[in-house]
């Protein structure tokens, strides 16, 4: 099964809105960290954002923010005025505990968002 | 900047041959992951050490091994290339907890000809 789910491999949004980009995940830890990361044309690898399993605040920096919905078991990203420089790949990923021994990071799929103009 | 160190950036190489991709981690970092991204693909996970040990695998071939050394730096080699192990190969860094981020290098793109 897979670990991390993101259902949209790409989205459009205009520039200066605000656009969601979708993450599920997939874990019976207790404790575990969401993180997302994006990947512009020239291919690094970018950590944006990070939130805990124990947090009970939703996770911000900047424009970003992270709707974290336990329950649901659903950490979704949120961007808000959205720049042309927002036109990346974005990965959802986890830590989980201690399973067999190592915090392997488990990435999603990616989605690839396009910001217009 | 991430602090973790790959090289090459580029690599192009013709079937059959055997290629060696270097990682820096970042300072303090004990442990090193590898990942494969081929194109439109996520990262696959490939292979853990920590403080010079391997600790994990993942979907690594036989074809391909690695090693950390004692100054913690790793190397990942790919033997007997095959067309389709051109991709774009990540090392990341990072503490072993599950709310730190891993640090990633700026990957090394390699092209099988």
């Amino acid at each position: 099964a897979q670990k991390i789910t993101q259902t949209q491999p790409g989205m459009f949004v205009q520039e200066k809105e605000a656009v969601t980009l979708d993450c599920t995940y997939d874990t019976s830890d207790q404790s575990y960290g969401l993180f997302w990361y994006k990947q512009p044309s020239s291919g690094e690898m970018i950590f944006l954002i990070y939130q805990g399993s124990y947090d009970e605040q939703n996770a911000t920096e900047g424009r970003y923010s992270l709707n974290f919905q336990k329950a649901r078991k659903s950490a979704n990203l949120v961007i808000s005025a959205s720049q042309l420089g927002d036109s990346a790949m974005y990965f959802c990923a986890m830590r989980e505990g201690w399973a067999g021994g190592s915090y392997i990071p488990t990435f999603g799929r990616g989605t690839s968002l396009i910001v217009h103009p | 900047d991430s602090g973790v160190t790959q090289t090459p950036k580029h690599l192009i190489t013709a079937t059959g041959q055997r290629v060696t991709l270097r990682c820096s981690p970042r300072s303090g970092d004990l442990s090193v992951y590898w990942y494969q991204q081929s194109l439109d693909q996520g990262l696959q996970f490939l292979i853990q050490y920590y403080n010079g040990e391997e600790r994990a695998k993942g979907n690594i071939l036989e074809r391909f091994s690695a090693q950390q050394f004692p100054d913690l730096h790793s190397e990942l080699n790919l033997s007997s290339l095959e067309l389709g192990d051109s991709a774009l190969y990540f090392c990341a860094s990072s503490l072993e907890t599950v709310n730190t981020e891993a640090f990633f290098g700026q990957g090394t793109r390699l092209t099988v000809v």
